[in-house]
């Protein structure tokens, strides 16, 4: 069994600069979220994709998108970088309609740093 | 807006020290409770969970959590931590027929040798 795994492991970008961080999902699975985690604090939900489609959204602005492929893997987009979008980006795949279907197993995250 | 709150932010514990680890969730309706940890360099995994029943849970490593219906809460629990009980500690909730996951800020424990 393939756990999730995130691409890539580190990133520096600058403000106003666009990113695309990746997600392959846990063999079986067929949902993916998208969490934001701040040094110091708990991950915030950012979005989910279920069926390639978003599935709900916490409270992250439009410039913050997603994509879910036919093979559940999944991308996060975030344009316009923000010095405040530097964070832990975590990925999470969970199977929707199985048993248990709250269960979610993250990947090692994506470190984004903003200058 | 439904939010999760936990007690301690940084706890420190000497070996075979009993430890508990509170978590107070805001949320009226029916929810399933988490509790995962991360060890440093590692990435978050699953400790125990809650969905209905029995509302004592028994996770990995010894760890358990009762979930008190009237009190809001979720707490964790060990009898005796050992040092690579070492990790962060977070309590995370989402409401029935809601996949989203709601965290806490979690818990940083120290086991002194």
């Amino acid at each position: 069994e393939t756990g999730v795994t995130q691409s890539p492991t580190h990133l520096i970008k600058t403000r106003g600069q666009q990113v695309t961080l990746r997600c392959s999902s846990q063999s079986g699975h067929n949902t993916v979220s998208w969490y934001q985690q701040a040094l110091g604090q708990g991950p915030q939900f950012i979005f989910q994709y279920y069926r390639e489609e978003e599935n709900g959204r916490g409270n992250f602005p439009p410039r913050f998108s997603g994509l879910q492929f036919p093979n559940y893997s999944s991308e996060l987009n975030v344009n316009a970088l923000e010095l405040d979008d530097s964070a832990l980006y975590l990925c999470a795949s969970s199977l929707v309609g199985g048993i248990p279907s709250y269960e979610q197993y993250f990947g090692p995250g994506t470190r984004l740093t903003v200058t | 807006a439904q939010s999760v709150s936990q007690h301690n932010h940084h706890v420190i514990l000497s070996e075979a020290a009993s430890l508990e680890l509170g978590c107070n969730y805001s949320y009226g309706g029916t929810v399933n409770l988490f509790w995962y940890v991360q060890y440093p360099g590692q990435h978050l995994q699953l400790l125990l969970k809650y969905f209905s029943g029995d509302p004592l849970v028994k996770g990995i490593k010894g760890f358990e959590a009762e979930f008190i219906k009237s009190k809001f809460s979720f707490n964790l629990r060990k009898p005796s931590v050992q040092w690579s009980d070492t990790a962060e500690y977070f309590c995370a909730v989402t409401p029935d027929s809601n996949y989203q996951l709601i965290w806490g800020a979690g818990t940083k424990l120290i086991i002194k040798p």
